[in-house]
């Protein structure tokens, strides 16, 4: 079957460093989406990933590594508004998107 | 500014009522999806539609329905709603059939006692 598993939770500090990660079984690979969901609101997208590397898009950066199914999401000079659940997905060979249950970022003061 | 409208924030049935759950695109997308969200599992799509007319089965198709009529708008309908379809229903629209970038209404929240 197809599973994507993230961390169900984790806590970081107000203008410190944290790394969210993801790993993958799925049937194909069309690409890695990050998207970001604010208590009671609808999920934001964050970035995308297709090949492997980093890629930097202000103080978020997501990594993507294909043959390790892995990926991450780094967030930078955690602010308090950063609180919130992050979701992975990956789109499979059929273009579905396959849903983590998502991780939830407390940041405290 | 994009925009995916949820008819409703809160909703509250009792067994065996029908609901309808509406959504509106503004832009102009082909393709538009019904999730549920639940606590500890991820996203689980319903149903979703790739043009008018036309709906695909998703992942938990079962005591659901849904009709599109017109390109901006997809409902989703539960005939007799019980109470383990309590739950956030999130519809999102995407450009093409191969992107993974959605956009999402602000869901709706249904309890059914």
């Amino acid at each position: 079957g197809q599973n994507i598993d993230q961390p169900t939770e984790m806590t970081a500090t107000e203008g410190a460093i944290v790394q969210i990660n993801c790993t993958y079984q799925t049937s194909g690979f069309n690409g890695l989406f990050w998207y970001q969901q604010h208590a009671g609101e609808a999920p934001t997208f964050l970035s995308y990933n297709v090949l492997d590397g980093l890629e930097e898009k202000g103080r978020f950066s997501s990594f993507l590594s294909r043959s390790k199914g892995y990926s991450y999401l780094l967030l930078k000079e955690l602010q308090m508004k950063d609180s919130a659940s992050y979701l992975c997905a990956v789109l499979d060979s059929n273009y579905q998107l396959i849903w983590g249950a998502g991780t939830k970022l407390i940041i405290k003061p | 500014d994009v925009k995916v409208t949820q008819s409703s924030r809160y909703l509250v049935k009792r067994t065996g009522e029908k609901v309808f759950l509406e959504c509106v695109q503004d832009m102009d997308h082909e393709n538009m999806f019904w999730y549920r969200q639940d606590p500890g599992l991820g996203l689980r799509l319903i149903y979703f539609s790739y043009d008018v007319k036309m709906k695909e089965k998703g992942d938990i198709p079962e005591g659901y329905s849904v009709s599109r009529e017109k390109k901006e708008r997809f409902s989703l309908i539960l005939e007799s709603a019980s109470t383990n379809q309590t739950s956030m229903y999130l519809c999102a629209s995407s450009l093409t059939w191969e992107a993974g970038e959605l956009f999402f209404g602000e869901g709706s929240r249904l309890t059914v006692l």
